[in-house]
């Protein structure tokens, strides 16, 4: 069952523009959530993560929206730029005792920004 | 420091051997992770220490992988018996102290690994 999706493979978006990029969940137990990037040939590396006591996380060009209700995640990238160019992963964590990170990712959406 | 390091990068190897990889993770960090990560898919938890103990193993860590932690330092993934559905990307992660309450997980670059 896959309780993390990213029902959109790929994207692409015009240099300077808005990129949005959604994320489902179906378990409401998931308290954390996170966006990671990740290159060709290398490891995801983290982005931006929001706690369900919020709804928005800000940090420079990215912005995390979360729709508790709707069970459902985005990130925004404002402007987007080249450099962006990659594939992002979703990822959800539940049961904060210890803090133990086990992620579930989703499958993740490949980001195309055109010059 | 330069983040967490996976050796080997690449591993091509038959059916029916065995294999180890190592991961040295963030050198501050005490917990360390292992995700698989197969095409088109997002990584998926394998397992996980605090120090040098293995406090969770997935339902996905057949009696094939073991994986260990001896000193709280570097980890080992061992694979005995590789099957063609192993070939993956093995990720390892870690994070910081339990004080640090859902600080993000680092990943190194992975090891490939592709079973003929």
């Amino acid at each position: 069952d896959q309780q993390v999706k990213q029902n959109s493979p790929s994207l692409s978006v015009q240099e300077g523009r808005i990129s949005i990029l959604n994320c489902d969940y179906t378990n409401s137990m998931f308290d954390y959530f996170l966006w990671y990037k990740k290159y060709p040939a290398e490891g995801p590396t983290f982005l931006i993560s929001i706690s369900s006591i919020k709804d928005k996380n800000e940090d420079g060009r990215f912005t995390v929206f979360l729709n508790k209700s709707a069970k459902h995640l985005s990130l925004h990238i404002v402007p987007s730029q080249p450099g962006d160019s990659a594939v992002y992963f979703c990822a959800a964590s539940m049961g904060s005792v210890g803090g133990a990170q086990k992620l579930v990712f989703g499958q993740g959406t490949r980001l195309t920004i055109n010059p | 420091d330069t983040g967490v390091s996976q050796d080997p990068r690449h591993k091509i190897t038959k059916r029916g051997q065995n294999v180890t990889f190592r991961c040295d993770p963030i050198s501050e960090h005490n917990r360390l992770y292992w995700y698989r990560q197969t095409l088109g898919q997002g990584p998926e938890f394998l397992t996980y220490f605090q120090n040098e103990a293995q406090l969770e193993k997935s339902r996905l860590l057949s009696d094939r992988f073991s994986a260990e932690r001896p000193k709280g330092s570097f980890s080992t993934l061992e694979i005995q018996r590789t099957e063609q559905g192993d070939s993956a990307m093995y990720l390892c992660a870690s994070t910081g102290p339990l004080s640090s309450y859902n600080s993000p997980l680092h990943f190194g670059n992975g090891t490939r690994l592709t079973v003929t």
